[in-house]
């Protein structure tokens, strides 16, 4: 079955600093990948997904991923980030039509 | 485009007393998930529904929940008696498709504090 670990709980970053928050997951077949963002009182935005193609993938907010098979990663990155970038960001798998299986999460804090 | 509307968003309980939360999915998109996201955890997929029909129930613990979508469009989640690990906070999102690289639309949760 495959797992999500999201290796930081939090993640305290200045605003402008680059940022990277890893994601590796766990699954004996092809997989689809997702990033999430999660706004204090809000639900769930959509960030950026794998399915399939070229291994670095671009992202709403100046974020993008980078889908590495052979490390089962697939780390968020920011080259600067900004205050309003606060959030939680959440990993997800899924092996083609399984459930979503999220990643407990990571707390991104940017300190001006 | 309206987005995924829940209510209430706040609810306080207490234990073995009955809870139900609503959500109304974007309009046009055939599927609706509800998922239970505990403190400082992810979102766990609870039940899918295509339409008005069951997709994945496989997570929802069938003695105390149940959830329904009698005409394909909002639905309902219940839970009965409830449990202090009911705590939690439930999303209801939805996808125009069944296939996982559809983009799920994800409403802003109902908080439940069960004492």
């Amino acid at each position: 079955a495959q797992s999500v670990t999201q290796l930081d709980s939090q993640v305290p970053v200045f605003e402008e600093a680059p940022v990277e928050l890893r994601c590796n997951y766990s699954s004996s077949v092809s997989v689809y990948l997702f990033w999430y963002v999660q706004y204090p009182n809000q639900g769930l935005q959509l960030l950026l997904k794998y399915l399939s193609g070229s291994t670095l993938v671009k992202g709403i907010n100046g974020f993008e991923a980078e889908f590495n098979k052979s490390q089962t990663s697939f780390h968020l990155r920011k080259p600067s980030v900004h205050i309003s970038d606060t959030a939680e960001y959440f990993c997800a798998v899924s092996e083609g039509n399984t459930p979503l299986v999220f990643g407990k999460g990571t707390r991104l804090s940017v300190i001006a | 485009e309206a987005g995924v509307a829940q209510s209430p968003r706040y609810k306080i309980i207490e234990k073995r007393q009955s809870v139900a939360f609503w959500c109304n999915p974007i309009s046009g998109h055939a599927t609706l998930y509800w998922y239970q996201q505990i403190l400082g955890q992810g979102p766990k997929l609870l039940i899918q529904f295509q339409n008005n029909g069951v997709v994945d129930d496989s997570q929802l613990p069938k003695d105390r929940f149940s959830a329904e979508r009698l005409k394909g469009v909002d639905s309902t989640l219940k839970i009965q008696p409830a449990k202090l690990e009911d705590s939690a906070v439930y999303l209801c999102a939805s996808s125009s498709g069944t296939g996982t690289g559809n983009e799920q639309f994800f409403g802003p949760g109902t908080r439940l504090t069960v004492l």
